[in-house]
């Protein structure tokens, strides 16, 4: 597509609930991204994936959050038994490779946990 | 850890004003800076970027330079409209690329007419 996508643009759930955040990056980008911003916080790394590699997944906050990346593509984030903590947009963004370039960033999902 | 400072704002200015935002960061290696901008309703998106120390990176009349004696990459703007208004994001990658960025908490920046 013409830039990163991503849905639902805003998701409110019930604490405890489990939530699924999908993630189309640009096609043809072999790396993908994923970001927390929380408010009054600066942006947060969560995952990163870079081809068929292992993803990086040293900045998720805690085992409740995992992420997927099927077929080098779409890429799924996964929140389990919800906090109001987690209450945040998270970003998504893809670039062409790893090294010197540019990130496209999604327009998030804003999560709400009530 | 790495870390970014900047100024947090709501920055408010004129229009045709000069623009400066602050910004400091703390890495152990030699990273790669970056300005990212959020328009209103928009996802971010790559304003600048310099990859190594007294490199310019520049776009849209924005400047930014790599001070490595004061690790610093101020962000200015000679004459800033109202289009300008957005939040802009400093960030650092010290693996070079995009992954792993290490972003500022963000500047809000409003410009009046």
């Amino acid at each position: 597509g013409a830039g990163v996508s991503q849905s639902p643009s805003n998701k409110v759930t019930e604490k405890g609930k489990d939530v699924e955040l999908r993630c189309d990056p640009i096609s043809g980008h072999t790396a993908l991204y994923w970001y927390r911003q929380s408010l009054g916080q600066g942006l947060e790394f969560l995952i990163y994936f870079q081809g068929n590699s292992a993803p990086d997944k040293s900045g998720l906050p805690s085992d409740r959050f995992s992420a997927e990346r099927t077929g080098g593509s779409v890429s799924t984030l996964t929140i389990q038994r919800t906090q109001q903590e987690d209450s945040a947009v998270y970003l998504c963004a893809s670039s062409a490779e790893r090294m010197n370039t540019e990130a496209f960033f999604g327009q998030g999902t804003r999560l709400t946990v009530v | 850890g790495d870390s970014v400072t900047q100024m947090e704002g709501p920055v408010t200015l004129s229009e045709e004003a000069f623009l400066t935002i602050n910004c400091t960061y703390t890495a152990t290696g030699y990273p790669s800076l970056f300005w990212y901008v959020q328009y209103p309703g928009e996802g971010l998106q790559l304003l600048l970027k310099a990859t190594k120390a007294d490199d310019k990176g520049s776009n849209k009349g924005f400047e930014a330079t790599y001070r490595k004696e004061t690790t610093s990459f101020h962000l200015e703007k000679g004459s800033v409209q109202v289009s300008d208004s957005a939040v802009y994001f400093c960030a650092l990658s010290e693996r070079g690329g995009a992954d792993g960025l290490t972003f500022g908490k963000g500047t809000h920046l409003i410009i009046q007419p």
